[in-house]
């Protein structure tokens, strides 16, 4: 069974970096067969796509976000983080990490969710 | 980019009612559409992929239709554990969500 579970601060300062990492288990981000993604969803709304991670390297991301975000693996450990600079009370959010199919983009397996603050 | 809609966003029934709900894409998405299911405090749960196909292990009383830019969800008897919000996703154009519609107990 696929499992994923993110990891990080829950509370960020404004303007500065919101770390997260989601560590996988019964797969591997190195397998071509899906793409690694960041999902978010702001108290009271709906879910945003944040971006996704291919095995090759290759990373696709929310315009919205206006080259805020960074997501990269770390295949010794299993991993996948985002990065997200320059933060506002915007950004405050349960962050999901998840998998997601390369032929039909559905999100097969989703982490627990974790909630970031955005606060000075 | 590519925008999703709902409707309705709040929904009352009880156990045994059919319940129908819509999602509509700003423009033509094929049948690019997958559906999910969100309990408070859990992940999403998929439901449907390419609008109309069931994933593993979901009840059959899920039903999904649709094309282009009109889709719909159908319910076909609600059970106690169908209360939960319902949210549809598009991936013509990179992945965007609709706002969800949360099914509650009349």
């Amino acid at each position: 069974q696929v499992q994923l579970k993110e990891s990080g601060p829950g509370l960020v300062k404004t303007s500065e970096t919101l770390s997260l990492t989601c560590s996988v288990s019964g797969d591997s981000v190195s397998s071509g067969s899906y793409y690694w993604s960041w999902i978010r969803q702001p108290p009271g709304k709906g879910m945003e796509w944040i971006g996704y991670l291919y095995y090759s390297g290759s990373t696709k991301f929310n315009p919205s976000l206006k080259g805020r975000a960074t997501i990269s693996p770390d295949t010794s450990k299993n991993q996948f983080s985002l990065t997200l600079r320059s933060v506002t009370a915007a950004d405050t959010a349960v962050y999901f990490c998840a998998r997601v199919g390369t032929s039909g983009y559905y999100i097969d397996f989703w982490g627990q969710g974790t909630l970031v603050t955005v606060s000075s | 980019d590519i925008q999703m809609t709902q409707s309705p966003s709040f929904l009352s029934a009880s156990i045994g009612d059919r319940v129908t709900i819509t999602c509509q894409a700003s423009q033509d998405i094929s049948n690019f559409l997958n559906w999910y299911q969100q309990k408070p405090g859990k992940a999403p749960k998929l439901l449907l992929y390419d609008a109309s196909n069931l994933d593993t292990g979901v009840p059959s009383r899920f039903s999904g239709s649709g094309s282009g830019t009109d889709f719909s969800l159908t319910i076909s008897s609600l059970q106690p554990e169908d209360f939960a919000t319902y949210f549809c996703q598009q991936y013509e154009n990179l992945i965007t969500f609709g706002p969800g519609t949360k099914v509650d107990v009349k």
